[in-house]
Order: C-alpha cells, then sequence, then structure tokens
C-alpha cells in the first residue's frame, strides 16, 4: 500500500464546477503540500500546509492531522484548471536535514468548456 | 531572479550507456534534491544534497549518483542505463541553512530522458 493515496485518478468536470481532490497518508508528517503539473511536465507548488486551512484565489486546501488526510478544493472550475494534481508529504526534520517528499500518483483534471 | 533550471530538456541514449544531467537551483537556495517520475506516476525521491554530500538517498541503486558543486548547482549520473530508467527527471531546489530554512521546494521543468 502507498504512504500516500490520492482520489480520485481521474476527474472530468465541467466549466464552473465545484472540484475536490482528496489525500489520505499513512505516514507522521511535518508538511503537506499540494502541487500542480501541467503536461511537459513543469511542477507547481500551490500549497503547504501543516495544519488548518490555507486559500489562494480559488483554491482552497485543508488538512485534518487527526485523520491524516487533506482536501484540494477548485470553486468555479475553468479549462485552465485542466492538469495533474499531486499530494506529497514531508516526513519530520531529522538532525536539521531535510526530509524528503513522498508524493501520490496524482489526480488528472479535465475541466471541459 | 531566476528560478531552478535543467539541462538539457530532452535526452535520447541507449541502453547501457551513462548520462548526466544538471541543475541549477533557485538563488539563495543551498539545498537539491532529485526525483524520477515515470510516466503515470508521482515522482520518486533519489536523493538530497546539501553542502556538496549526499544526505539523504530513496530506494536507488549505486548506478544513480550524484554531485554538488560549490555554487549549489548539481549533477545527476546515471551508469549503465537500463530501459526502465526512461523517465522524467525532476530537480527541486530549497534553502535548508543549518535546518531552519523554508520547506517550500521550487521545482524545474524536468529533463525527458528516453533509453532506447
Amino acid at each position: 500500500k502507498n504512504e500516500v493515496e490520492q482520489s480520485p485518478q481521474n476527474l472530468t468536470a465541467q466549466e464552473g464546477e465545484f472540484i475536490t481532490i482528496n489525500c489520505s497518508y499513512s505516514v507522521g508528517i511535518s508538511a503537506l503540500h499540494w502541487l500542480q503539473q501541467h503536461p511537459g511536465g513543469g511542477i507547481v507548488s500551490l500549497f503547504m500546509l501543516s495544519s488548518g486551512k490555507k486559500k489562494h484565489g480559488r483554491l482552497i486546501a485543508t488538512i485534518n492531522i487527526q485523520e491524516k488526510h487533506s482536501s484540494l478544493h477548485i470553486t468555479a472550475s475553468h479549462p485552465r484548471d485542466s492538469a495533474v494534481y499531486i499530494c506529497a508529504v514531508r516526513p519530520p526534520n531529522y538532525g536539521g536535514s531535510q526530509g524528503n517528499l513522498i508524493f501520490g500518483k496524482g489526480t488528472k483534471l479535465s475541466v471541459k468548456p | 531572479d531566476a528560478g531552478v533550471t535543467q539541462s538539457p530538456t530532452h535526452l535520447i541514449k541507449t541502453r547501457g550507456q551513462q548520462v548526466t544531467l544538471r541543475c541549477s537551483p533557485k538563488s539563495g537556495h543551498d539545498t537539491v534534491s532529485w526525483y524520477q517520475q515515470a510516466l503515470g506516476q508521482g515522482p520518486q525521491f533519489i536523493f538530497q544534497y546539501y553542502e556538496e554530500e549526499e544526505r539523504q538517498r530513496g530506494n536507488f541503486p549505486d548506478r544513480f549518483s550524484g554531485h554538488q558543486f560549490p555554487n549549489y548547482s548539481s549533477e545527476l549520473n546515471v551508469n549503465a542505463l537500463l530501459l526502465g530508467d526512461s523517465a522524467l527527471y525532476l530537480c527541486a531546489s530549497t534553502w535548508t541553512s543549518g535546518g531552519w530554512g523554508t520547506d517550500t521546494q521550487y521545482f524545474g521543468p524536468g529533463t525527458r530522458l528516453t533509453v532506447l
């Protein structure tokens, strides 16, 4: 079983719909990241969370540390939101060295006009 | 301010050959991590360099090696290439500075390696 599981794997939505992508993890973490990857490979960091909720424009990310679960919401979705959304967790730091990221497999989102 | 840059963008090699990929971190960053992303999969951590030393390593064979230079740029070397090494190789940088740096990683555009 993967340490980071995302659902759904694929998601197709109509423009304007509210979208939710879920992430569950089974390891202790110091932070959780939501990343966006467009065709061609470039990865953009959307959020880094260690508790609560963050909002940036139409994007909202929440995390429940006790339940080891995070969600990424997109309000008023648009075709330009089409991308792969990846959840990644960072294990706790060890001796001052930044822990590496453990990635989920990603959720491929396609927003139709 | 240039972000993370990687070269080359694309590379085609044959089995058994060796390859070197390069990464320049974002200005002010001192830590470089390398990831391998197979098609349809999430990235897998290869290793991380800080202060010119390999600080952490994922589950990759010794054919994968790296280096960090005094200017914080980094190389990833893969020897004896296998077909299964075909992937997108991502470099990410951050600022560690003895453990008190930022937790946010900035990713480069990646190098697409094809092994024939």
